[in-house]
């Protein structure tokens, strides 16, 4: 059973420092996706990391994913306060199945 | 372009009522799914079709009903409402294509009394 476990859960920060966050799933995939949401929004895609070692980048935060580890990590460089939002990875079974799990996200905060 | 359209936004139910969240996507992607979004536990798939005529199940399907006789339209049923119910639902909607993202709707925030 594919479980995906997100660290930390909640994260007070600083504008302008940086922190990185981690994700870590229990098997083999093909595919791995981190969604930002907005207090009483939908999901907005940031990333999909498809390969081992596959890094992106947009803005602030940078994406990388590591097959083996099983582990994607989430790095936010010089954080600002619109970033404070809630972050969720999201892991693909095997096969593209459909069957997306979630973490249970990462509830950002950052402070001016 | 709509992408993702849920409705109802809001609704209130008692216990043992019936009701349909609408889900449609005008984007012509193959794939769809609903979500539950509950404190402290992420999202969770509650059903999804890869296709008109095509459903099945996700990690947590009692309750719920689904069907898809078109390719825009995947509307979710409860049969009859229960407070473990209340919940924010999320409809998703994908091209086909192994690795294509996911694209969300508003969201229905849906309170069982």
């Amino acid at each position: 059973e594919l479980k995906v476990e997100q660290n930390p859960l909640f994260l007070s920060m600083q504008e302008g420092k940086n922190y990185t966050i981690y994700c870590n799933y229990s098997t083999t995939s093909d595919r791995l996706y981190w969604y930002r949401q907005d207090p009483g929004k939908s999901l907005e895609s940031l990333f999909v990391l498809l390969s081992n070692g596959a890094v992106k980048q947009e803005g602030r935060l940078m994406a990388s994913l590591d097959t083996k580890a099983r582990l994607s990590t989430l790095h936010i460089t010089a954080a600002v306060h619109d970033l404070s939002a809630t972050y969720f990875c999201a892991v693909g079974g095997r096969g593209g199945s459909e069957k997306l799990v979630f973490g249970k996200g990462m509830k950002l905060t950052v402070n001016p | 372009n709509a992408g993702v359209t849920q409705t109802p936004k809001f609704q209130v139910l008692k216990t043992g009522q019936s009701m349909t969240l609408q889900c449609a996507q005008d984007m012509n992607h193959e794939y769809m799914s609903w979500y539950r979004q509950d404190p402290g536990m992420g999202l969770r798939l509650i059903h999804y079709s890869v296709g008109a005529g095509i459903t099945d199940q996700g990690e947590v399907p009692n309750g719920y009903n689904v069907s898809r006789s078109t390719t825009e339209d995947f509307p979710l049923r409860l049969l009859s409402a229960a407070p473990s119910q209340t919940s924010v639902y999320f409809c998703a909607s994908r091209s086909g294509g192994t690795h294509a993202e996911a694209f969300f709707g508003q969201g229905t925030r849906l309170t069982v009394v």
